[in-house]
C-alpha cells in the first residue's frame, strides 16, 4: 500500500493554464505539506495543514491556492501558471506537526510549463 | 530562522570504503535534525532523527549520524559504503517548538564499485 500518493505524476501545460496536483495519505496522520524542488533539487516548504488547518504559508504567490477537503487530503491548485513554475512538486505528511516527528514524502509531481 | 549547510555538493567513495556527509546547522534553541535520502525520479525517504540524548544515532539501511552540539554538526555516516547507496542526501532541521522543517542544498553521493 502506498503511504502518501499523489496525481499525476507527470503534468505538461502551457502558460496562463491552472492546473491542479492531488495528494492522499493512508498513514493516518494529522498534518500534511507541500514542497516545491527546483531545478537545482533545493526543497523548500510551500504550505502545511493540521487537521484541515492551514498552519503554514510560507511566500508564495497567490496563485497557489492549497485545499484540504479532510485531514488525509490536501490538494494544490495553480493559476495561471508561469513558465518559473516548473518543478517538482511532493506532497508530505508526519503524525502532528510537532517537531520530533518525521514527515512521509510522496513519489513527486513534475510540472512542466511551456 | 533555523539553517542548514551542506558543504560538499557531491561526494565519491569507493566501495567498502566508509562514507561521511557533512552537515551543520543554526537555529536559536534546540534542535531536531533529520537525514533523508533521494533515489532518482523518487520521493524523499527518512533515514534517521536526533530529537534528544545519545549522541550517535542509528537508522535505516546501516546510517549513523553524530550530533555534535558544540561544532553544531550532524554528519552521516557509514561503515562500508554500497553501491546502491549512491543517491542525494538531505539534512533537515526544526527549532524545538517549530513546524517547519529547513532543508539543506543536498549532497550527491557517488559510491563506486
Amino acid at each position: 500500500d502506498t503511504a502518501v500518493s499523489q496525481t499525476p505524476k507527470y503534468l505538461v501545460t502551457q502558460m496562463g493554464n491552472d492546473k491542479s496536483i492531488k495528494c492522499e495519505q493512508n498513514l493516518g496522520h494529522d498534518t500534511m505539506y507541500w514542497y516545491k524542488q527546483d531545478s537545482k533539487k533545493f526543497l523548500k516548504i510551500m504550505f502545511s495543514y493540521n487537521n484541515k488547518e492551514l498552519i503554514i504559508n510560507e511566500t508564495v504567490p497567490n496563485r497557489f491556492s492549497p485545499k484540504s477537503p479532510d485531514k488525509a487530503h490536501l490538494n494544490l491548485h495553480i493559476n495561471s501558471l508561469e513558465l518559473g513554475d516548473s518543478a517538482v512538486y511532493f506532497c508530505a505528511s508526519s503524525q502532528v506537526p510537532d517537531s520530533s516527528y518525521e514527515q512521509y514524502f510522496g513519489p513527486g509531481t513534475r510540472l512542466t510549463v511551456t | 530562522a533555523q539553517s542548514v549547510a551542506q558543504p560538499e555538493d557531491q561526494v565519491n567513495v569507493a566501495e567498502g570504503n566508509p562514507l561521511t556527509v557533512k552537515c551543520t546547522y543554526s537555529v536559536s534553541g534546540n534542535p531536531y535534525l533529520f537525514w533523508y535520502v533521494q533515489y532518482p525520479n523518487r520521493g524523499l525517504q527518512f533515514l534517521l532523527k536526533y530529537i534528544t540524548g545519545d549522541n550517535l544515532v542509528k537508522g535505516s539501511y546501516g546510517f549513523e549520524a553524530e550530533f555534535n552540539k558544540s561544532q553544531t554538526s550532524f554528519h552521516l555516516k557509514k561503515p562500508s559504503a554500497l553501491v546502491s547507496d549512491s543517491a542525494l542526501y538531505f539534512c533537515a532541521v526544526r527549532d524545538w517548538g517549530g513546524n517547519k522543517l529547513v532543508f539543506g542544498a543536498g549532497t550527491i553521493l557517488r559510491v563506486k564499485s
